[in-house]
């Protein structure tokens, strides 16, 4: 079974701050990993994904994230906020090459202040 | 090359009536996935087709929910004598392959709401 944590339903930075949106993960496999960003009613885009390569992913929009096996977390990062990424965050785990179906972490909110 | 569309974006419904939700893939996917958001939660898996065959249906509540994806045409997420507690937003993804190492490509949503 695979479980998705993300600390913090809301985030609330400054334009031009650094953010930090936390997750971390279980998985009994090696997993795949996800970081989705949802704007109000839409549907989700796909930001970054490890797939155990680079364990420093580079996404759209100037995110990144870094996976790190000892701490089971995959924190997404963006060192200077815009007023455009405010937005819902979701991380979520697959079952690495064998899962075909993904795991959702219940969201983040951010806001960004002007 | 047109992504991932479901229609309608929303759907009203009245207690006991029947929603059909429709998802068309990406040209070349032929792996369909429906989620479910509830209001404040992230989505849940529901179900995953193929054309024809359905593979995971673990998702699925036992009754009143169905799913198909047909040879031709769209996948279907039909909801039988729906009640308030389904009101959600209903998201289909597509993939070009059973893995999800590619990442999904997310329509954006039926909206039901049960009145």
């Amino acid at each position: 079974a695979q479980s998705v944590t993300q600390l913090g339903s809301h985030v609330s930075v400054s334009e031009g701050a650094l953010v930090l949106l936390r997750c971390n993960y279980s998985s009994s496999v090696p997993p795949y990993l996800f970081w989705y960003v949802q704007y109000p009613n839409q549907g989700l885009q796909l930001l970054l994904k490890y797939t155990s390569a680079a364990t420093l992913v580079k996404g759209i929009n100037g995110f990144e994230a870094e996976f790190k096996k000892s701490e089971t977390s995959f924190h997404l990062t963006k060192p200077s906020a815009h007023m455009s990424d405010a937005a819902e965050y979701f991380c979520a785990v697959s079952e690495g090459s064998s899962g075909d179906k993904l795991t959702f972490g219940t969201g983040t909110r951010l806001a960004v202040r002007p | 090359n047109a992504g991932v569309m479901q229609n309608p974006r929303h759907l009203v419904r009245r207690r006991g009536q029947e929603a059909r939700l429709r998802c068309s893939p990406m040209k070349g996917h032929s792996h369909v996935y429906w989620y479910r958001q509830l209001p404040e939660e992230g989505l849940k898996f529901m179900v995953y087709l193929q054309k024809e065959n359905i593979i995971d249906e673990s998702g699925m509540p036992k009754e009143r929910f169905s799913a198909e994806f047909p040879k031709e045409g769209p996948s279907i997420l039909r909801i039988q004598q729906v009640v308030r507690g389904d009101s959600a937003a209903y998201f289909c993804a597509s993939s070009q392959d059973k893995t999800t190492a590619y990442g999904y490509t997310f329509g954006s949503g039926t909206r039901l709401t049960v009145v």
